[in-house]
């Protein structure tokens, strides 16, 4: 059974500060990681892919990978009200195009 | 149309009906994907197509769920005798062959079972 974690939150951070967000997976042959935000009452939205370890930035947002500890990260730089969210930890096994979703983390950006 | 449209965006019936839930990909996405999605919880995978075949049903949860996507393009989730317990929002999402998980998510579809 292939299992990805997150804890469920709620964060709560204030404006201007840094969000870090975590996941760790299970199946050591994963491949491709991916990090999904859905706003309340919407469909999650792809906002980051990172395929290799290291990090990978994207204006205020970095993707961590570290595959031998099979931790994915996400941080949140100056974080503002409307980056208040669940965001989603997806992880596909290799040659598999089907992603596995954690539950969610709860992000609340506080003015 | 721009994104992937499903319909309908609400669903209400009752125990032991039929429910079909349909779903428009992004125009060009050969693979289609069903999830479903219960509060507080991530989605729960159901099905994937790779164009008008399903290349992995694994996730459908008893032989009441079936999918069908007969021209590789629209596809439709149906529940036979629906029970309490698949209340939950139904999410399809298409993709581009070459992002293995890089989906790209409809508004769902929320199915009630009373």
């Amino acid at each position: 059974q292939k299992e990805v974690e997150q804890n469920s939150g709620p964060l709560s951070v204030p404006e201007g500060a840094i969000a870090s967000l975590n996941c760790t997976y299970s199946d050591r042959g994963s491949q491709s990681f991916f990090w999904y935000r859905q706003y309340s009452g919407k469909s999650p939205e792809l906002i980051m892919s990172i395929y290799s370890n290291g990090d990978k930035e994207d204006g205020r947002f970095t993707a961590q990978l570290n595959k031998a500890s099979q931790y994915v990260s996400l941080l949140i730089r100056d974080s503002q009200p409307s980056d208040s969210a669940t965001y989603l930890c997806a992880v596909t096994a290799g040659g598999s195009y089907i992603p596995t979703f954690g539950r969610g983390t709860s992000l609340i950006v506080h003015p | 149309g721009a994104g992937v449209s499903q319909t309908p965006s609400n669903k209400v019936t009752e125990k032991g009906k039929y429910v079909e839930l349909r779903c428009d990909p992004i125009s060009g996405h050969t693979a289609l994907y069903w999830y479903r999605q219960s509060l507080g919880q991530g989605p729960e995978f159901l099905i994937y197509f790779q164009g008008t075949g399903a290349a992995d049903d694994s996730g459908l949860p008893n032989d009441r769920f079936f999918a069908v996507r007969p021209e590789g393009s629209v596809s439709t989730l149906k529940i036979q005798r629906t029970e309490r317990g698949d209340s939950a929002v139904y999410l399809c999402a298409s993709s581009l062959s070459q992002g293995p998980g890089e989906l790209f998510f409809g508004e769902g579809s929320r199915l009630t079972v009373l």
